[in-house]
């Protein structure tokens, strides 16, 4: 159990477009979800906590009408990269929170690249 | 942001020895967790501690929640090739209802055969 999918694994998009990931929790149902970014090398990077029903938490820095976040159901949190830049390209890697045991499952991440 | 310290950064071992690392913060957290993440995938999760002294394993791996809340470690007992990649510690400190993590540096681990 207590697994989380995201998609999609890749995309490559032109500069000035905008990009949407989405990620699930497959076998349960959370409340709060999370959204990271990791850069080569490095540790992940909070970049704002999702609340089903309410709206995000960005952490300090990061600009809320370019990432924008969307969790509609206690299943699902969408990240959406608006006019995206080659300096969003990154790792993003999404994270539910399973409440009954206070842990967080990760998902598989999604490369985006902006050309 | 708390920064976790986790050390060692990077360990060289042979196949068969046992690895041992740690993590250290400067405030009280009720939640550890210890995850392993492979190139170009997300983080999988190995133990969670609760309790302040717990002591966990799973399968070849031993996690400790420190007495002083402030610190855990991970061992791991006569390593293989595919106990290869990035371990990180991870706390969720008294305060947080929304069960934000807190992140170490990372561990990059490399198994020699």
């Amino acid at each position: 159990g207590a697994v989380v999918s995201q998609h999609p694994s890749r995309v490559i998009c032109k500069s000035g477009t905008s990009v949407k990931i989405e990620c699930r929790s497959l076998d349960f149902q959370a409340t709060t979800m999370f959204w990271y970014r990791q850069f080569p090398k490095k540790s992940l990077m909070l970049m704002a906590t999702s609340n089903e029903g309410s709206k995000a938490t960005y952490e300090q820095g990061v600009e809320k009408d370019k990432f924008l976040i969307n969790h509609a159901s206690l299943t699902l949190s969408t990240l959406t990269v608006t006019s995206a830049h080659p300096e969003d390209s990154s790792f993003y890697i999404c994270s539910a929170r399973r409440t009954t045991y206070n842990e967080q499952f990760f998902g598989p991440g999604t490369r985006l690249t902006v050309l | 942001g708390q920064q976790l310290n986790q050390s060692p950064q990077s360990m060289f071992i042979q196949e068969g020895e046992d690895v041992s690392m740690n993590c250290t913060s400067s405030s009280i957290f009720n939640t550890w967790l210890w995850y392993k993440q492979d190139p170009g995938e997300g983080p999988v999760l190995l133990i969670a501690l609760y309790k302040a002294g717990e002591l966990t394993s799973n399968g070849r791996l031993t996690a400790q929640f420190g007495i002083t809340r402030k610190d855990s470690f991970l061992n791991i007992s006569a390593s293989i090739p595919s106990d290869v990649g990035i371990y990180f510690c991870a706390g969720q400190s008294r305060g947080s209802t929304l069960g934000r993590l807190y992140f170490g540096r990372g561990t990059q681990l490399t198994v020699w055969p």
